[in-house]
């Protein structure tokens, strides 16, 4: 079956480091997202991605986010600068484009800011 | 912004006893969602709802969109060990965005 995958599954970086997270979505789906879960809360929206660009993007994707699809398969979400706060659980998803499909998790990636 | 309320947060059941847990919004969904996450993993898509009053099942899982959009619940018949997790209830607009609750943690004695 079809999956979402996430690489690295872990991640520890200093505060002020770069971080990339990876993600190849399913194959055929054309709607890309982020998540994140801090430990122990709920899972927050950060930035939908359609047809090559930022289709939303809630108040947690400020300037320091940053998203890209360097090829067909990869979706990465880039943190220029972490802060400690931003010590999370990183959830990519994507979503088919007929109506009636919905999103499907990767297993998501534990940032773990030091 | 737009908010789930979801109820319980916490439940400790004893194994086959039937679970219920729900979601309201002040804002309509097009789509009603519910997921279950265990420990390190991503959220598991158990039941999709997309139309008002609609009453969907899945194995032992039953799941009603609100007939006014704005609320769902979610019930589980017979409880086993392996139905412990959390449950998460999560609503989608238009843009396929999705604003989850806070998560119900069920706990299930053998």
């Amino acid at each position: 079956e079809p999956e979402v995958t996430q690489t690295p599954s872990h991640q520890v970086t200093q505060m002020g480091q770069e971080v990339i997270l990876h993600c190849v979505p399913i194959s055929n789906h054309l709607y890309f997202y982020w998540y994140r879960q801090i430990l122990g809360q709920k899972v927050e929206f950060l930035v939908s991605f359609y047809n090559n660009e930022i289709s939303e993007k809630s108040e947690i994707f400020d300037d320091q986010f940053s998203v890209e699809r360097p090829d067909g398969s990869n979706f990465t979400l880039k943190i220029r600068s972490t802060k400690l706060e931003d010590s999370a659980m990183y959830f990519c998803a994507s979503r088919g484009l007929v109506e009636g499909t919905e999103a499907f998790f990767g297993q998501g990636t534990r940032l773990t800011v030091v | 912004g737009q908010q789930l309320n979801q109820s319980p947060q916490s439940m400790f059941i004893q194994e086959g006893e039937d679970v219920s847990m729900n979601c309201t919004s002040s804002s309509i969904f097009n789509t009603w969602l519910w997921y279950k996450q265990d420990p390190g993993e991503g959220p598991v898509l158990l039941i999709a709802l997309y139309k008002a009053g609609e009453l969907t099942s899945n194995g032992r899982l039953t799941a009603q969109f609100g007939i006014t959009r704005k609320d769902s619940f979610l019930n589980i018949s017979a409880s086993i060990p392996s139905d412990v997790g959390i449950y998460f209830c999560a609503g989608s607009g238009n843009t396929g965005k999705l604003i989850f609750g806070q998560g119900t943690t069920l706990q299930v004695k053998p």
